[in-house]
């Protein structure tokens, strides 16, 4: 059984389009997270979302936007397509209480705009 | 939120030897937490230990923790190719939901 899951697992789509990445976790988890890894392998957190409800929002572009049905899922909309979005991007879950537990990743989605 | 800081960036060593890679952080934590990465996959959590622990198990791995020095360390034993992966330390202050992960040691085990 996949803990976290994503779908699509590759994505390649031209400047200027719009499009989404879906998540899901059946965990049980409260907390939801997107993270963004760049060529240089460096893991960046963009948002987070525990019980749907928007807790972290790094400095990220407003073309990103995050949508949470319920505490399953967590779905990552990208307007406007640039080449510097191009990324691996992960989601992840834990579930929260006195500071961070462990996350858990689902197997990511490498985007490449054109 | 802090970030840890891995060192080394990158180690090889031979199939059954150990591997020592450690991580420094910068302000108090609740807990530490140890995740690997294997090429084009996604982190998986390793150790989690908590700031009143000073050593914590799992198999082959061993991790310290020494919060006086803020900093903690991830001991692989008689390693083996498998473990050939990027390994990330995240620190996780008291209250916070969110990691934030530093570049990783880069670690390749040779047959």
């Amino acid at each position: 059984d996949t803990a976290v899951s994503q779908t699509p697992k590759y994505l390649v789509t031209q400047m200027g389009n719009d499009k989404s990445i879906k998540c899901e976790q059946n965990l049980g988890h409260d907390t939801m997270y997107w993270y963004k890894q760049d060529s240089k392998k460096f893991l960046k957190i963009m948002f987070s979302y525990n019980n749907k409800e928007l807790i972290i929002n790094e400095t990220v572009p407003n073309r990103f936007s995050p949508k949470s049905p319920d505490k399953a899922h967590l779905n990552l909309h990208i307007n406007s397509l640039e080449l510097g979005d191009s990324a691996v991007y992960f989601c992840a879950s834990s579930q929260v209480g006195q500071g961070a537990y462990e996350q858990y990743f689902g197997p990511g989605t490498r985007l490449t705009v054109t | 939120s802090q970030q840890g800081e891995e060192d080394p960036q990158a180690l090889s060593i031979q199939e059954g030897e150990n591997a020592t890679m450690n991580c420094s952080y910068k302000t108090s934590i609740n807990n530490l937490q140890w995740y690997r990465q294997n090429s084009g996959r996604g982190l998986v959590h390793l150790i989690l230990i908590r700031s009143n622990e000073r050593e914590k198990h799992s198999g082959r791995l061993r991790v310290t923790l020494d919060t006086s020095k803020k900093s903690s360390s991830l001991l692989i034993t008689a390693s083996r190719a498998a473990d050939t992966a990027s390994y990330f330390c995240a620190p996780a202050g008291a209250g916070s939901y969110q990691l934030t992960f530093g570049k990783g040691t880069k670690l390749s085990v040779i047959p």
